[in-house]
């Protein structure tokens, strides 16, 4: 089984801080993604990386950054929290045409 | 204009009932389609890809009609553990995922 972990379930964050989230999968996958799931938005792509050290923008970059030092770990970065990044955050690898998705992130900016 | 775009619901269906979601995409040129189911407080995992052909797997079907440009999933003889969100999911170009924000179905005993 394709397993995708993420370091945190629930984690609350003060307005300013820098916040990591780390992602790692075990299943040797090029293709690693983090979106963001608000309730009747669904879920958007804010960062990709189809190879280490490599990344590319999604849909909504604007107040993260990303990083892809080793094949298996994808981590996400809010350079400086705020309210409105208050959200589900989650990991996914992928492989040909399916996505699979680490246990999510419940990030709470306070 | 959204890649994707479902009815939310909420689907409040009595257990045994049969229920349709449906979608639409926008871009004519997507090739690859599915559907995922998403548990409360949980992460989405791939229910079942949807063909042109159509596809069945056990209580639950799903047809893919291009010329209308949506996608559907029928759910028959519905159980309890089918509550959940049902995504649309759809490749679009540039081979990025496309995801529609969800129905929530609760199947009622």
């Amino acid at each position: 089984d394709v397993k995708v972990t993420q370091s945190s379930r629930y984690l609350v964050k003060r307005t300013g801080e820098k916040v990591f989230l780390e992602c790692v999968q075990d299943m040797d996958h090029e293709n690693m993604f983090w979106y963001r799931q608000d309730p009747g938005l669904g879920l958007r792509l804010i960062y990709f990386s189809y190879d280490v050290k490599m990344k590319e923008k999604g849909d909504i970059p604007e107040g993260y950054s990303v990083s892809r030092e080793k094949k298996e770990r994808f981590s996400l970065i809010l350079e400086s929290a705020s309210t409105n990044q208050t959200s589900m955050y989650l990991c996914a690898s992928r492989v040909g045409t399916e996505a699979f998705f680490g246990q999510g992130t419940r990030l709470t900016v306070v | 204009r959204k890649e994707v775009e479902q009815d939310p619901g909420p689907f409040n269906v009595p257990e045994g009932a049969t229920v349709a979601f449906n979608c639409t995409y926008s871009n004519s040129a997507s090739q690859s389609f599915f559907w995922y189911r998403q548990d409360c407080r949980k992460e989405p995992k791939l229910l079942m890809s949807v063909y042109s052909s159509g596809n069945e797997d056990g209580r639950f079907t799903a047809q893919l009609n291009r010329a209308s440009q949506y996608i559907s999933l029928l759910i028959r003889d519905s159980k309890l553990s089918d509550s959940a969100t049902y995504l649309c999911v759809v490749i679009g170009t540039g081979n990025q995922f496309y995801f529609g924000t969800g129905t929530s179905l609760t199947v009622i005993p």
